[in-house]
């Protein structure tokens, strides 16, 4: 069992390009769910996704930002026109059961120069 | 929305003490998970425990959800245990994500 697999761990955008973020969830789990995690801060909900349904994106910014989780293939976490604030460390969690106990990946340290 | 409170902030110990770290919260929860952030940035779900009392090794928890707070033991510290420990809830019975506290920075030292 792999676990939540994310990557790349590290990815670094100029300003204005496009960064793709993906996550494969436990094998045996439906429910994905995409975390922000600034500087010296905790962890902030971005959205909810099952198999090809966002649940629920309040925690998403109206802009520049979407998510998908297609019926084949990882989650995918899209920011485009990347700005500096952008700079985080994004994480994907995935549960059996909706909003039971987290498996957390690795994340996603994105860097934007 | 609910506000999530955890104490200390942060907590040096020497290796052996015991420690608990208290998360208060605002509202009703269905859903309470405490992690542990090690130091290189892993995130690991040590409890999923909205009600009731849980224990796993050295490491154990308590919600009192009438009450509106959580308890994470931690016996015997090893410097392994030192990282970020975070408590999370949620109200909507997974149809939402969870909110975090700011964490408890918990350094073990040998």
């Amino acid at each position: 069992n792999a676990g939540v697999m994310q990557n790349p761990r590290h990815l670094v955008r100029r300003r204005g390009q496009e960064a793709r973020l993906r996550c494969s969830p436990m094998k045996g789990h439906s429910h994905v769910y995409w975390y922000r995690q600034l500087p010296e801060e905790g962890l902030k909900f971005m959205v909810y996704l099952q198999k090809e349904n966002i649940i629920d994106e309040s925690g998403m910014p109206k802009e520049r930002f979407s998510a998908e989780f297609p019926k084949e293939g990882p989650s995918i976490l899209r920011i485009q026109q990347v700005v500096r604030g952008d700079s985080a460390a994004y994480f994907c969690a995935s549960s059996n059961q909706p909003g039971e106990g987290y498996t957390f990946g690795s994340g996603t340290r994105l860097t934007v120069v | 929305g609910i506000q999530v409170e955890q104490s200390p902030p942060d907590l040096i110990l020497q290796e052996g003490a015991n420690s608990t770290l208290r998360c208060n919260f605002s509202d009703s929860v269905n859903n309470l998970q405490w992690f542990h952030q090690n130091p290189w940035g892993q995130l690991i779900n040590l409890f999923y425990i909205p009600s009731g009392t849980k224990q796993n090794g050295r490491l154990s928890a308590t919600t009192v959800a009438t009450e509106r707070y959580s308890l994470l033991y931690i016996s015997s510290s090893q410097t392994t245990d030192s990282g970020v420990y975070f408590c999370a809830v949620g109200e909507g019975g997974g149809a939402d994500g969870l909110t975090f506290g700011k964490g408890t920075h918990l350094i073990i030292q040998p």
